[in-house]
């Protein structure tokens, strides 16, 4: 059974450019969720996606947005990239909208900006 | 909102002791408390929880408490083993329908053999 899966793997953008990120769940999973890793922090929340509604939003701005799809897989979307958005970008699922049952993270898309 | 603090940042100890990281939140609706564990270019992984209506709970070498009256929770891990050795996250949520966890800044452990 495949867990979340995540593409690309890597990414190199320039400033300025647009990148979309894109997550598959655990088959059955109707939960999508979007974290921001900066090295050596942990991950903060950008967005939740529970049955293709958004369910909830960290304090990103605006360049960010997401969306998830009839099959729940989901995209993450960056526009006018700058150099403090290179990170890790972190998609994690669960079946239910509560996240209580403990949920599985992909490994996740490093981005680099320059 | 809610805001988690963890120690220490760094943490080395000799394999076979023991290793203890502790976390404080701020927000007292808080209910749910997971640790991940994140070994060096890969995914954060959930090795243990609890919920707040628990004081205490083990699994193997890994153990979580709770404190809600302080509004802390600590991991501690017994008898430590060289594959121990990650980027420890402790994570709290308020709210029982999302997955907003607010992460700690992270423990780093190193266990020497």
């Amino acid at each position: 059974d495949a867990g979340v899966t995540q593409s690309p793997t890597h990414l190199i953008k320039t400033r300025g450019q647009q990148v979309t990120l894109r997550c598959s769940p655990i088959s059955g999973h109707k939960s999508v969720s979007w974290y921001q890793q900066v090295l050596g922090q942990g991950p903060q929340f950008i967005f939740q996606y529970y049955e293709k509604e958004e369910r909830g939003r960290g304090n990103f701005p605006d360049r960010f947005s997401a969306r998830q799809f009839p099959n729940y897989s989901s995209e993450l979307n960056v526009n006018a990239l700058l150099l403090g958005d290179s990170a890790l970008y972190l998609c994690a699922s669960s079946f239910l909208l509560g996240a209580q049952g403990g949920y599985t993270f992909g490994s996740g898309t490093r981005l680099t900006v320059v | 909102g809610e805001n988690v603090e963890q120690h220490p940042s760094t943490l080395s100890v000799q394999e076979g002791d023991s290793a203890v990281i502790k976390c404080t939140y701020s927000d007292s609706a808080s209910n749910y408390f997971p640790w991940y564990k994140q070994e060096l270019g890969k995914r954060p992984q959930l090795i243990i929880d609890i919920r707040s209506n628990v004081g205490e709970k083990k699994d193997q070498r890994i153990a979580v408490t709770l404190n809600k009256t302080a509004k802390h929770f600590s991991l501690h891990i017994t008898e430590t083993q060289p594959e121990d050795s990650a980027v420890y996250f402790c994570a709290a949520t308020p709210d029982n329908y999302g997955q907003n966890f607010v992460f700690g800044p992270g423990t780093r452990l190193s266990v020497l053999p």
